[in-house]
């Protein structure tokens, strides 16, 4: 039972454009949101986190939203860089609660084509 | 900040033989989480710690998988009489609770 999903394995992107990753998550006790970013031969590097109670958060080129009502979170990345080619992970943990632990999706590689 | 440390970094071994990997966390990290990772997934849990006390284990840690964390501070899995699907890269994470984990670069495992 998936309970993180990250539905595009893989993701091409022109120098320049906007990325944009998503995922789905199924378990409503979830309140705190991560992407993580992995390069080979690398541990997952934390990029970006969202609380539930707010539906935008930003970081320099990076944007999550979230959608609570449809249980889903979308990465942007604008403009995306040949250095952010690499696995994306989305996250997801219910802090406060006994399901506290960090729960991953499958990953979404991303290829930004220079 | 060193950063998290994980030794060694790779490993390969004989069906059947145990096998312990080591952790060392971010110093002031009182959360130490092991996760592993196979060919085209995310990590999966699979045990964490809170100091020195093991608060939950998944069901994908069998009876052969045991961690521990003397002291609360660095941490050690072990694989008694490991199986070729025991094959992945096994990631250890540190953190402060409701704060982002770091992880280490993972030991990859190679059962032959």
């Amino acid at each position: 039972d998936q309970q993180v999903k990250q539905n595009s394995p893989s993701l091409s992107v022109q120098e320049g454009r906007i990325s944009i990753l998503n995922c789905d998550y199924t378990n409503s006790m979830f309140d705190y949101f991560l992407w993580y970013k992995k390069y080979p031969a690398e541990g997952p590097t934390f990029l970006i986190s969202i609380s539930s109670i707010k539906d935008k958060n930003e970081d320099g080129r990076f944007t999550v939203f979230l959608n609570k009502s449809a249980k889903h979170l979308s990465l942007h990345i604008v403009p995306s860089q040949p250095g952010d080619s690499a696995v994306y992970f989305c996250a997801a943990s219910a802090r406060g609660t006994s399901y506290d632990k960090v729960i991953f999706g499958p990953g979404t590689s991303l290829s930004v084509i220079p | 900040d060193t950063g998290v440390s994980q030794n060694p970094r790779h490993k390969i071994t004989k069906r059947g033989q145990n096998v312990t990997f080591r952790c060392d966390p971010i110093s002031e990290h009182n959360r130490l989480y092991w996760y592993r990772q196979t060919l085209g997934q995310g990590p999966e849990f699979l045990t964490y710690f809170q100091n020195e006390a093991q608060l939950e284990k998944s069901r994908l840690l069998s009876d052969r998988f045991s961690a521990e964390r003397p002291k609360g501070s660095f941490s050690t899995l072990e694989i008694q009489r490991t199986e070729q699907g025991d094959s992945a890269m096994y990631l250890c994470a540190s953190t402060l609770p409701n704060s982002p984990l770091h992880f280490g670069n993972g030991t990859r495992l190679t059962v032959t």
